[in-house]
């Protein structure tokens, strides 16, 4: 059974640019969550899809914006992308995603890099 | 959001216990505490999550305080491998202000052979 999928592994951009990351979620899992890690840091909530709509969000600007698809799978697109969007991107699905005492498994994650 | 208080660093040797606090002194009745961690160049990795009672899995066991006030994550016999940063999560019922898992900055244990 695979876990949780991202591509790419690593990505370059430049400033201004936009960007898309993948997520497959574990099999049987419906709900996926993004992530921001920036170096030296703890990841830091974006956003969560269920149902194929944003249920949560955290305190991201709307440059930030998200779809999942009727498989689960998911996108995160980054428009206009600042030097300060250099983080590794996580992507976490779990089956329970709502609630409380859900468990998320975590992908590899993406590495941006914005120059 | 509640929040939690962990130390920034532990050390333990290999094979021996290792007990990780968090305080979460404004847990609400209804916020669960989790444990993931993130060994290097990894995405984190759930532990354990517990309401009220103590908690036991193949990789760790989880002791909460009477009041619930704090917690710790207990490894029976460290390894090279648990050599990680630790966060203490607390997360709330959907719709509450904890719900989203909000990450700090977490315990980096270093393991020594």
């Amino acid at each position: 059974d695979a876990g949780v999928t991202q591509s790419p592994t690593h990505l370059i951009k430049t400033r201004g640019q936009q960007v898309t990351l993948r997520c497959s979620p574990k099999s049987g899992h419906d709900t996926v969550s993004w992530y921001q890690q920036a170096l030296g840091q703890g990841p830091q909530f974006i956003f969560q899809y269920y149902e194929e709509e944003e249920r949560q969000r955290g305190n991201f600007p709307d440059r930030f914006s998200g779809h999942q698809f009727p498989n689960y799978s998911s996108e995160l697109n980054v428009n206009a992308l600042l030097l300060g969007d250099s983080a590794l991107y996580l992507c976490a699905s779990s089956l329970y995603g709502l609630a409380a005492f859900d468990e998320q498994f975590f992908g590899p994650g993406t590495r941006l890099t914005v120059l | 959001d509640a929040k939690t208080t962990q130390p920034n660093s532990m050390e333990s040797n290999e094979e021996e216990p290792v007990h990780l606090p968090c305080n979460h002194s404004t847990i609400s009745g209804t916020d669960y505490i989790h444990w993931y961690r993130q060994l290097p160049s990894q995405g984190p990795e759930y532990v354990i999550h517990g309401l009220t009672s103590n908690v036991n899995n193949r990789m760790a066991s989880l002791a909460i305080a009477e009041d619930r006030k704090s917690s710790t994550l207990i490894l029976h016999r460290a390894t090279l491998r648990d050599a990680a940063v630790y966060y203490c999560i607390l997360r709330g019922s959907y719709g509450g202000a904890t719900n989203k898992l909000i990450f700090g900055t977490g315990t980096l244990l270093a393991v020594q052979p």
